[in-house]
């Protein structure tokens, strides 16, 4: 079992919805969590970053975080057709070292 | 400012050869992050390299190996490929604290036929 379990998808939502992507993990030691966005043929982008617990929020996008539960989100709203891409969550133990535990990734696709 | 920089873009080798990859990292970031990403495993970290020291190793054998440069730049080398070392490979570069700042860059495609 990986250490951290995301949905592959792919993901097909309609332009304007909310879409709600998860992952779930086994290491309690985690503290920081990351939402990257990777498009075809690029490296994976930086979307939110967060640390332990709760909730944080930039413009469209909002990431949860319950370590009760090992469990984080990012919502999207109003979706665009330049949010087609593959999401994939991240985290780490500590804010140093630069080790990123990364999920398998959400493919999602967003029709106009 | 300039992003990270990986050379080259695309690389087919035959199995059995090695293989250097490039990464620039973005001006004044000291720490430099490999990262191998594949469909059947996903992204996985191979090390990272400060300030020319390897901080961070990752579960990968011994043909992978790397180093960096007084000025940040890294390589990472693999010797005696295996089809299965066919991938993206990513590199990402921070300026040595946070992740927050953490930038990668858009990759090697190595294939091994």
């Amino acid at each position: 079992q990986k250490e951290v379990e995301q949905d592959p998808g792919p993901l097909s939502v309609p332009e304007g919805a909310i879409v709600s992507l998860n992952c779930t993990y086994s290491n309690s030691a985690f503290q920081y969590f990351m939402w990257y966005r990777q498009y075809s043929r690029k490296g994976p982008e930086l979307l939110m970053y967060t640390y332990s617990s709760g909730n944080k929020e930039d413009g469209r996008f909002t990431a949860q975080v319950d370590k009760s539960s090992k469990y984080i989100s990012l919502f999207i709203r109003d979706s665009q057709p330049s949010d087609s891409a593959t999401y994939l969550c991240a985290m780490s133990a500590n804010n140093a070292g630069n080790m990123l535990t990364f999920g398998g990734g959400t493919r999602l696709m967003v029709k106009p | 400012k300039a992003g990270v920089t990986q050379t080259p873009r695309y690389l087919i080798k035959t199995r059995g050869q090695q293989v250097t990859l490039s990464c620039s990292p973005i001006s004044g970031h000291r720490s430099v992050s490999w990262y191998q990403q594949t469909p059947g495993q996903g992204l996985q970290f191979l090390f990272e390299y400060f300030s020319e020291t390897q901080r961070n190793k990752g579960n990968f054998p011994g043909r992978f190996s790397g180093r960096q440069f007084s000025n940040s730049r890294s390589e990472m080398n693999v010797s005696t490929l295996e089809l299965g070392d066919s991938a993206l490979y990513l590199c990402a570069s921070s300026e040595g604290g946070g992740l927050g700042g953490y930038t990668f860059g858009s990759g090697t495609r190595l294939t091994v036929v």
